[in-house]
């Protein structure tokens, strides 16, 4: 597509239940990222996937977040017994590939709020 | 490890002033750094990339700038207007923090009308 699309824009949960986020990417970005910002926060990186080689999983806050990307389609984020810290805006980019001299376009981000 | 600074944290001035936003960074190995614009409750929005092999880009009323061996690139903004308010990312992709965009924490930006 034209652009990184986030579904849904935004999701209202109540707490204990899970959730997932889906990511759209730019045809043909080998790259993905997943961020969180949380209110008046900066952005905390997530997870990132590169074409088929293991994901970095190094930022996902806990094991309760998991995504899944197969090849370079579409990305779910899912958050299992969500709590109230995880409401936060949930975006996602995409880069044509990690380690050249492009940049990344960003999703309009998926809006959490747990109650 | 990659860390980028931004300062000022927020910033006022009356329209049709140009101004100047910071970014800093403690890795100069960089593949590119990347200027966003974020509006209040909305995505980011990619302003300028600056390549690592590249001094400077300009687009509009925007120019950034890139100096590698002192860390450091600068957002001008130029005739400033109500609209451009909002906050200002910088972030770099580097060898040095592998597959993550590391992102400044940003400047608030308001023009007063």
């Amino acid at each position: 597509g034209a652009g990184v699309s986030q579904s849904p824009s935004n999701k209202v949960t109540e707490k204990g239940k899970d959730v997932e986020l889906r990511c759209d990417p730019i045809s043909g970005h080998t790259a993905l990222y997943w961020y969180r910002q949380r209110l008046g926060q900066g952005l905390e990186f997530l997870i990132y996937f590169q074409g088929n080689s293991a994901p970095d999983k190094s930022g996902l806050p806990s094991d309760r977040f998991s995504a899944e990307r197969t090849g370079e389609s579409v990305s779910t984020l899912t958050i299992q017994r969500t709590q109230q810290e995880d409401s936060a805006v949930y975006l996602c980019a995409s880069s044509l590939s990690y380690g050249t001299a492009l940049g990344c376009t960003f999703g309009s981000g998926t809006r959490l709020t747990v109650v | 490890k990659q860390e980028v600074t931004q300062i000022p944290a927020a910033l006022s001035v009356p329209e049709g002033e140009n101004l100047v936003l910071n970014c800093s960074f403690t890795d100069s190995a960089i593949y590119n750094l990347q200027w966003f614009r974020q509006d209040p409750g909305k995505g980011l929005t990619s302003l300028l990339l600056i390549q690592s092999s590249q001094r400077e880009q300009t687009s509009g009323r925007l120019n950034a700038s890139l100096d590698k061996s002192s860390g450091r690139s600068t957002l001008y903004i130029a005739a400033s207007q109500p609209g451009d308010s909002a906050t200002y990312l910088c972030a770099v992709s580097s060898y040095s923090s592998a597959s993550k965009i590391i992102f400044g924490s940003g400047t608030r930006l308001s023009i007063r009308p």
